[in-house]
């Protein structure tokens, strides 16, 4: 059984770029959450797709927007990528949308300059 | 604004004693409450959870103790290991909300010294 990966593992962008994060949930888990979690912080929340549908949604602007593929897999976009945007960004996997245990990958740390 | 306020931030303890980190929330909605353990280089990853029909929770060496009147719930870490060393963050959830997020505290720095 594999466990949720996330590509790439790291990566630097400048103001003003778009950035493609992607994640592979772990076998037989049809939700995925991702989460930004700056230096020193917990993770926060972006927001959850179940069965290729967004379906919640933390404090976080339009220009973060998400995909879920038909294998459950995700990607998170970003545009007009800003300084404060340099952060760890983890992705999680589960079995259910609701409470229950998140399997989270090792994240993308995005470095913006 | 921040609905999940753990402390302390950072905690040394030597190796065999009790480690104790605590969590206070204001959401009366928030009924899952789980503790993650974050390694450097990591993700999180789940150490055992809690929902507020229970005052008391023991998996192994790790106990999480829940106060619903006070909205607060703590982790206890007996017989703390060098290998126990990590972030730790309290978490909660309300379950029945159509949001599905999980809110973190800040989390603890765990060291344990040999």
């Amino acid at each position: 059984e594999t466990g949720v990966t996330q590509s790439p593992t790291h990566l630097i962008k400048t103001r003003g770029q778009q950035v493609t994060l992607r994640c592979s949930s772990q076998s037989g888990h049809n939700t995925v959450s991702w989460y930004q979690q700056a230096l020193g912080q917990g993770p926060q929340f972006i927001f959850q797709y179940y069965r290729e549908e967004e379906n919640g949604r933390g404090n976080f602007p339009p220009r973060f927007s998400g995909l879920q593929f038909p294998n459950y897999s995700s990607e998170l976009n970003v545009n007009a990528l800003e300084l404060d945007d340099s952060a760890l960004y983890l992705c999680a996997s589960s079995w259910t949308q609701g409470a229950g245990e998140l399997f989270f990958g090792e994240g993308s740390r995005l470095t913006v300059l | 604004q921040q609905q999940v306020k753990q402390s302390p931030q950072s905690l040394i303890v030597q190796k065999g004693g009790i480690s104790i980190i605590n969590c206070a929330y204001e959401n009366t909605a928030f009924d899952y409450f789980p503790w993650y353990q974050q390694f450097p280089g990591k993700g999180p990853a789940l150490l055992i959870a809690i929902r507020p029909d229970v005052s008391e929770k023991k998996e192994g060496r790790f106990t999480i103790s829940f106060n619903k009147s006070a909205k607060q719930f703590s982790l206890h870490i007996m017989d703390s290991q060098p290998g126990d060393s990590a972030t730790y963050f309290c978490a909660a959830q309300d379950s029945g909300g159509s949001n599905y997020k999980l809110t973190f505290g800040k989390g603890t720095l765990l060291t344990v010294n040999p």
